[in-house]
């Protein structure tokens, strides 16, 4: 099946700072998706991005769909406490979800005080 | 509040045993997607169901079954129960079942086999 490398594992910060992380894939997608997950919780759609080198904001979220249509990245500025948790890439291929979501493995995202 | 609902929130099974998770979609969503999220191999695709059919199947096991109800509620099927399928089943639902569409996932049910 796909595989979706997502990076960093985890990212230990300082409030305040800003924080990247990206995804690559093997193979293209048409679609590709962020997600945040809480302990306990189902994760939650932050942005979507549907077209090759589109640049999406949400807040102080940025997420940017690759030029190759394989590989994305996301950006969050001036982080705040809220902000913890762990992100999901998500990329959906030109199968028309015939495999459903194909997901990294997760960035977990620790602020320190 | 994503509109999907996932019922039970928490489930304590012994091995061996058969359960049933319950799944309903936001509000005019035709898709429903299954995935089990463990520590270890992070959210894995289980299976798709558009309007009652079966769309797509992912790592789902022949001791998993689904199905989608004429409402378009679903339900996961799990027997034989055994350890190593403890963890959190989600449910997402979307619009279509085709590409260009968000997913919007359930809090999960907690599975514990013990």
């Amino acid at each position: 099946g796909q595989q979706l490398n997502q990076s960093p594992q985890s990212m230990f910060i300082q409030e305040g700072e800003d924080v990247s992380m990206n995804c690559t894939s093997s193979s293209i997608f048409n679609t590709w998706l962020w997600y945040k997950q809480d302990p306990g919780e189902g994760p939650v759609l932050l942005i979507a991005l549907y077209k090759a080198g589109e640049l999406t904001s949400n807040g102080r979220l940025t997420a940017q769909f690759g030029i190759t249509r394989k590989d994305s990245f996301l950006n969050i500025s001036a982080s705040i406490p809220s902000d913890v948790g762990i992100y999901f890439c998500a990329g959906l291929d030109s199968g028309g979800g015939a495999d459903g979501l194909t997901f990294g493995k997760g960035t977990h995202l620790i602020i320190q005080p | 509040d994503s509109g999907v609902t996932q019922t039970p929130k928490h489930l304590i099974t012994a091995t061996g045993q058969r359960v049933t998770l319950r799944c309903s979609p936001r509000s005019g969503d035709l898709s429903v997607y299954w995935y089990q999220q463990s520590l270890d191999q992070g959210l894995q695709f289980l299976i798709q169901y558009y309007n009652g059919e079966e769309r797509a199947k992912g790592n789902i096991l022949e001791r998993f079954s689904a199905q989608q109800f004429p409402d378009l509620h679903s339900e996961l099927n799990l027997s034989s129960l055994e350890l190593g399928d403890s963890a959190l089943y989600f449910c997402a639902s979307s619009v279509d079942g085709g590409g260009y569409t968000e997913a919007f996932f359930g809090q999960g049910t907690r599975l514990t086999v013990v």
